[in-house]
């Protein structure tokens, strides 16, 4: 069965620090990539996606994301973070061609200010 | 605006009762989801429909029941069959290539 697994469910990080969140999936097929956030009492919305071409997506409030197709990994990263950036981050996965998106189990992103 | 309404924001429910969830959408979106989230195991999967008059069940779909009579519209019933179901409920839905998905701002229910 496909899984996502995130590796970390908290990070605690201050204001400038840089961030890296880990994302490994398992499918062996070709697959659409997500990176979703929820900020405090705000709905999900997504931050960036990868579907094919340069593995190196680039997304809003200055995220971007690897894909390593031979690791299965899809890591975000962001060189300095604010304190605006505290939130919940979900990867996803969805199959090239399927309806089912399976996610993470999110990590909780807390920037000291 | 376009976008995708769920309501209510919060609901609680007696054991044993049966209670609906709205979710409605004006994006012109085929595709409807209902996600279960729950502290530290993320999305799980409850029913999806692709198109109207037709749904199919996700991972965790014991114990509750949908419907998609209209295209904008894809309500969730939780049954007193469900044995565990305070959680916060999303319905997304997904457009042309099932993409990237739009989430509803979320129903948590309590089951008091």
């Amino acid at each position: 069965a496909q899984s996502v697994s995130q590796h970390n469910h908290h990070v605690i990080l201050s204001e400038a620090a840089s961030l890296e969140l880990g994302c490994n999936y398992s499918y062996g097929g070709t697959v659409n990539l997500f990176w979703y956030v929820q900020y405090p009492g705000q709905h999900l919305q997504l931050l960036l996606k990868y579907f094919s071409g340069d593995p190196l997506v680039k997304g809003i409030k200055g995220f971007e994301a690897e894909f390593i197709k031979s690791k299965f990994s899809f890591n975000l990263r962001k060189p300095s973070v604010q304190w605006s950036d505290t939130a919940e981050y979900f990867c996803a996965v969805l199959n090239t061609g399927g309806f089912k998106t399976i996610f993470g189990a999110g990590t909780r992103l807390f920037v000291k200010a | 605006d376009g976008g995708i309404t769920q309501s209510p924001k919060y609901l609680f429910r007696k054991e044993g009762q049966n209670v609906t969830l709205s979710c409605e959408q004006n994006l012109n979106h085929d595709a409807m989801y209902w996600y279960r989230q729950d502290p530290g195991q993320g999305l799980r999967l409850i029913y999806y429909s692709q198109i109207v008059n037709d749904f199919q069940k996700g991972d965790i779909a014991e114990g509750y029941s949908v419907s998609r009579e209209k295209k904008e519209s894809f309500p969730l019933t939780v049954t007193s069959a469900q044995k565990n179901p305070t959680a916060f409920y999303l319905c997304a839905s997904t457009g042309q290539w099932n993409t990237e998905a739009f989430f509803g701002q979320g129903t948590r229910l309590t089951v008091v």
